[in-house]
């Protein structure tokens, strides 16, 4: 599986659009884009995927730029609440077995008043 | 509807004890995971089950072993525990997917102190 680059820290005023960027320059054209978080001391959570669309699901929005090379995870409008650790992570396809998953260290997001 | 239940939520043991973590899920999922977080890092993958039946190693097996009793459940074994496996244990599961890759779900932790 593709390795991913994140920065290791990032802050958000509330309210605010909170864009938080990928690198994933060796990724495979098999290989999806996943987006978890980690709220402290809670189970990872699955937020959103994608292949090669854009895509926009109830918590976020995952832009996936033309070459693949890199993504964005928005939060459009940030609360306090999506203070977490943000992982993104590529991966192949495995239809029919199970997905396993490579976690790296993530991106801390502060949402601040 | 539960997702992910594991037990239990906190547990401190000696060296060489033996334990077993407990990990159901009542999603009907297929596959079912464990992982470890140690502090700072990310999760490493210790040991899956991609089917009832069927077990193989993760990244970091060693010291570990697991047992899918059925659908709904999957244990991790830690037969004589070290220093080094303190960690917060997270048990996953997922449907296996057709034509689209599916999300893993998890559960909120078992946090091991080993003396």
């Amino acid at each position: 599986d593709a390795k991913t680059t994140q920065p290791p820290s990032m802050d958000c005023a509330e309210g605010r659009a909170a864009n938080l960027p990928c690198n994933h320059s060796t990724i495979s054209g098999n290989e999806y884009v996943y987006w978890y978080r980690q709220i402290h001391s809670q189970g990872p959570q699955y937020i959103i995927h994608g292949l090669k669309n854009n895509e926009t699901n109830e918590m976020a929005s995952l832009i996936i730029t033309e070459d693949r090379k890199s993504s964005t995870l928005i939060l459009p409008h940030a609360t306090l609440r999506d203070t977490a650790v943000y992982y993104c992570i590529v991966r192949v396809l495995n239809t029919g077995t199970a997905s396993k998953l490579t976690f790296g260290t993530g991106t801390r997001l502060q949402v601040t008043l | 509807n539960a997702g992910v239940t594991q037990t239990p939520k906190f547990q401190v043991l000696k060296t060489g004890q033996s334990m077993t973590l407990q990990c159901a899920q009542d999603m009907n999922h297929n596959s079912m995971y464990w992982y470890r977080q140690d502090p700072g890092m990310g999760l490493r993958l210790i040991y899956y089950s991609a089917s009832e039946g069927t077990t193989d190693k993760g990244e970091v097996p060693n010291g570990y072993n697991v047992s899918r009793l059925n659908k709904r459940e999957f244990s991790l074994r830690l037969e004589s525990a070290a220093p080094s496996q303190t960690s917060v244990y997270f048990c996953a599961s997922s449907e296996q997917g057709q034509g689209s890759d599916q999300p893993q779900h998890f559960g909120d932790g078992t946090r091991l102190s080993i003396l």
